[in-house]
């Protein structure tokens, strides 16, 4: 079975663009959860998505958004690019909502200069 | 609020060597606890997971144990290979938890 994918694997933007990322789940994972890793903040929560809802939501702006297809497909955006977003953007994915075990993908690495 | 305290960084080691990375939370109710490794330049992989106090997890010759008197579920090898190089991280997620909280990550030098 294929594992968590991202794309695209490697970003670059400047600031004041918006970016989308995509992530595909494990097929038959219907949650896809999404986090923030940088140096400085390790590993945050941004938002999980099930069943095309958005179910739970980190401390993030509003600039952070997401949303999921009727295929279990996620994408976020961020919108208004600052600097500090530069950071790698995990996608994780699970059976259902609330399962504790989650599969990682690569992540994509966004450089916001 | 649940919270996870990991030990800081890098550990350095020789091959062959006794591991331990030393783990705590703080969390209300019953959470399940796990250890994720990332390698460089990839996203994190599930190492163990337990569930519930007095559980062991176990892969690839790593374990932990769920101790809920001390909060503790620290990581140990009985012998590191030079390919154990990676950040190791401790998480919990409470039951029905949507969310997975992570230890700041406890980066492992293993030298031949």
């Amino acid at each position: 079975k294929a594992g968590v994918t991202q794309t695209p694997r490697y970003l670059i933007k400047t600031r004041g663009q918006q970016v989308t990322l995509s992530c595909s789940p494990i097929s038959g994972h219907r949650s896809v959860s999404w986090y923030q890793q940088t140096p400085g903040q390790g590993l945050q929560f941004l938002f999980e998505y099930f069943s095309e809802t958005q179910r739970n939501k980190g401390n993030f702006p509003g600039r952070f958004s997401g949303r999921q297809f009727s295929n279990s497909r996620s994408e976020m955006n961020v919108s208004t690019l600052e600097l500090g977003d530069s950071a790698l953007y995990l996608c994780a994915s699970s059976l259902n909502t609330g399962e504790e075990t989650q599969y990682f993908g690569p992540g994509t690495r966004l450089l916001v200069l | 609020g649940n919270s996870v305290t990991q030990m800081e960084g890098p550990v350095t080691l020789s091959e062959e060597a006794f591991l331990t990375i030393n783990c705590t939370y703080t969390a209300t109710g019953y959470p399940s606890l796990f250890w994720y490794v990332q390698y460089p330049g990839e996203g994190l992989q599930l190492l163990l997971k337990a569930t519930k106090a007095d559980d062991k997890g176990s892969n690839k010759g790593f374990e932990a144990t769920y101790r809920k008197e001390t909060t503790s579920f620290h990581l140990e090898k009985g012998s590191v290979q030079v390919s154990d190089s990676a950040v190791y991280f401790c998480a919990l997620t409470n039951t029905g938890g949507f969310k997975t909280i992570f230890g700041a990550g406890t980066r492992l030098f293993v030298k031949a």
